[in-house]
């Protein structure tokens, strides 16, 4: 199993050029999340999906959009880049509501610099 | 609204030294409650969860953090640390009807020789 997968795992942007940050789990997973990490700030959470077809607000939504394409796949898009954007983002997944496991397990993250 | 504080930023530690990184949680709710290690350039890895039963609980890697309801707190111990525990570490909640976690702001865990 390789758990949780994210691409690219390094990328540079320049200020309004978009892109499409690539999560993928292979557990069968019914929620996944994608976090933003910043010095101090541990992580906070961008967005989020409960399942197939659900994509909720987290913490700092401003500026992304996201898809949950199917169960294993939960992109996150930047429309146009800005400087506040640059950070490493972790996707994660877990098992959801209900089913008694509440772990999230993580990718290996996604260093984006946006200059 | 739930919210998680850990006290430390940065925790300097001589090898073999045990270590307790402090973290209190506030939570109108009952809640689970979760450690994650994070190695230099690497994902967050599940150290140890409490969700019920035993106030102890032990985790991989020598770790076990004690659940103290009255006090909100969740603090992470291990009695003899290795320059390979070097890491920030995060502390983190969860309550009974959501599936989301809240993280603390991280310590950075420094094991000198």
């Amino acid at each position: 199993n390789a758990g949780v997968t994210q691409t690219p795992k390094f990328q540079v942007l320049k200020t309004g050029q978009s892109m499409t940050l690539q999560c993928a789990q292979d557990m069968n997973h019914n929620s996944m999340y994608w976090y933003r990490q910043d010095p101090g700030m541990g992580l906070r959470l961008i967005y989020y999906s409960a399942s197939e077809g659900t994509t909720d607000k987290g913490e700092v939504p401003n500026g992304y959009n996201v898809s949950r394409l199917n169960k294993r796949e939960f992109s996150l898009r930047l429309e146009s880049a800005a400087p506040s954007q640059t950070s490493v983002y972790f996707c994660a997944s877990s098992a959801g509501r209900g089913t008694g496991s509440y772990e999230q397990y993580f990718g290996p993250g996604t260093r984006l610099t946006v200059t | 609204a739930q919210s998680v504080t850990q006290l430390d930023s940065q925790v300097p530690v001589f090898e073999e030294a045990p270590v307790e990184l402090r973290c209190n949680y506030s939570s109108s709710v009952s809640v689970y409650l979760f450690w994650y290690v994070q190695y230099p350039n690497q994902g967050l890895q599940l150290l140890l969860k409490y969700l019920s039963g035993s106030t102890l609980v032990k985790g991989i890697n020598g770790f076990e953090a004690e659940f103290n309801k009255s006090q909100t707190s969740f603090h992470l111990r291990k009695p003899s640390v290795h320059i390979s525990d070097t890491a920030e570490y995060f502390c983190a909640v969860s309550d009974y009807n959501t599936d989301k976690l809240i993280f603390g702001t991280g310590t950075r865990l420094q094991v000198f020789p």
